[in-house]
């Protein structure tokens, strides 16, 4: 069964670290461009970050470039992200999602194909 | 504040059309970069609708629809269902941000 499944939310205090986790079955992982997406209650989405099939390209959103950390490991089919100095706006549900990227008119596109059904992080004192 | 601009809700009538805007600009639709929309619904993670502007992956029904022109797109759904009822977003690239930008999302309301 095609699914990512995310782990590791909760509760933790501003300027705490979490590191959240998503397990990918039924996919050829070592093929599939990775990231987060994060969305705030109540709110809309936001992407967070990506990293390449292979982990040599990874990008940030500029609100959490310097504090979270993104990386894979294709041996067990596992990405994660490492959040650290958390703030209270980061709190969010923090989805995994798969995209699929092709060129088009000179132009790089993505889109996301495949999400987990989120974990929920929540940053309050 | 998005990058690209949903009307924060649309409602219709059960086997109504209706419309969701995604407006942006000429450094993300206007500069070629394609379109994608997610479907929400209630308590659940989005689900892919329509990518590269008009395709729908297998098993979104015909009643979902999307074009592109310009600086902006459009979702539309024909023949409304009170299944329909959910959050939409548009999706797509900027050349001047490194990732994707979101939409502020769509709340369909099924009257």
């Amino acid at each position: 069964q095609v699914k990512l499944v995310e782990s590791g939310g909760g509760l933790v205090k501003p300027g705490g670290s979490l590191r959240l986790s998503c397990a990918a079955s039924g996919i050829t992982f070592t093929d599939s461009y990775m990231n987060w997406i994060r969305q705030p209650p109540g709110k809309g989405l936001e992407w967070v970050s990506y990293i390449s099939s292979s982990g040599t390209t990874i990008n940030y959103a500029d609100s959490v470039k310097g504090r979270f950390t993104i990386s894979r490991d294709n041996a067990r089919n596992l990405l994660h992200l490492q959040m650290n100095s958390l703030r209270a706006d980061d709190t969010a549900v923090y989805y995994c999602a798969r995209d699929r990227t092709y060129d088009k008119n000179a132009n790089n596109h993505w889109y996301f194909d495949l999400w987990g059904r989120g974990t929920l992080v929540s940053v309050s004192s | 504040q998005s990058v690209l601009t949903q009307p924060p809700s649309v409602s219709g009538a059960p086997g109504q059309r209706v419309t969701i805007s995604c407006t942006g600009s000429n450094s993300n639709i206007g500069a070629g970069y394609d379109v994608h929309w997610y479907q929400q619904l209630p308590g659940t993670a989005p689900k892919l609708l329509i990518y590269a502007n008009t395709n729908r992956p297998a098993g979104v029904p015909d009643r979902f629809s999307a074009f592109t022109s310009g600086t902006s797109a459009s979702l539309a759904i024909t023949g409304l269902q009170a299944e329909d009822e959910a959050d939409y977003y548009c999706q797509s690239n900027d050349s001047g941000l490194s990732g994707s930008v979101f939409g502020g999302g769509t709340k369909l309301t099924v009257l």
